[in-house]
């Protein structure tokens, strides 16, 4: 049983730039939730989706971030306009329906670098 | 509100010693913690969770984690550390009564020597 996928694992753009990152959760899993870590910090929430569903953005940037997890294919993280302090690693988890005590299970992540 | 907190940036033990990493949190509902850890360049592996019932929770790769409510505390143990042990480990919190989204620590690293 294939893991949490994502890709690419290394992403560099330029200050500007629109990044897309994707995320293709465990099989049966239909939750998925997006984490940002910066250096030196530990993981903050962004956002968490269910298929065709936006449940809880509550950590998602106001402005130039969306998310989507559509009904085929893999959840989409795309950052508008990138600027510098974007940069960062970014982990997709995905957990699967049911109990809200289910542990989710982590990508390898995405490691964005904006110059 | 819902916080974690890991008071201990590094932890450095011998090999074949006992290890603690530190954890206490804050939640206004009942707390769902879990230990995470994260190998360099690597996504988080999940290691133990406790949800309800036995304060001590066994997980993955020999550890444990003790959930003390009098002291809202869910410090992980190994009785024997390894040098491959050696890895940066995060706890985090989510919220039994809202939301599902996980609350994490900033991580403690942990360093094993021979």
């Amino acid at each position: 049983n294939a893991g949490v996928m994502q890709n690419p694992r290394h992403l560099v753009r330029r200050r500007g730039q629109e990044a897309r990152l994707r995320c293709s959760p465990m099989k049966g899993h239909s939750h998925v939730y997006w984490y940002r870590q910066l250096p030196e910090e530990g993981l903050k929430f962004m956002v968490y989706l269910q298929k065709e569903n936006i449940i809880d953005e509550s950590g998602m940037p106001k402005e130039r971030f969306s998310a989507e997890f559509p009904k085929e294919g893999p959840s989409i993280l795309r950052i508008q306009q990138v600027v510098r302090g974007d940069s960062a690693a970014y982990f997709c988890a995905s957990s699967p329906p049911g109990l809200a005590h289910n542990e989710q299970f982590f990508g390898p992540g995405t490691r964005l670098t904006v110059l | 509100a819902q916080s974690v907190a890991q008071p201990e940036d590094q932890v450095n033990v011998a090999e074949g010693n006992p290890l603690t990493v530190k954890c206490t949190y804050s939640v206004s509902g009942n707390p769902y913690l879990f230990w995470y850890v994260q190998y360099p360049n690597r996504g988080l592996q999940f290691l133990l969770k406790y949800i309800t019932g036995d304060n001590l929770v066994k997980g993955s790769y020999g550890f444990e984690a003790e959930f003390n409510k009098s002291q809202t505390s869910f410090h992980l143990k190994k009785p024997s550390a390894l040098v491959s042990d050696s890895a940066l480990y995060f706890c985090a919190v989510r919220d039994g009564n809202s939301g599902y989204a996980l609350n994490f620590g900033k991580g403690t690293s942990l360093l094993v020597t021979p």
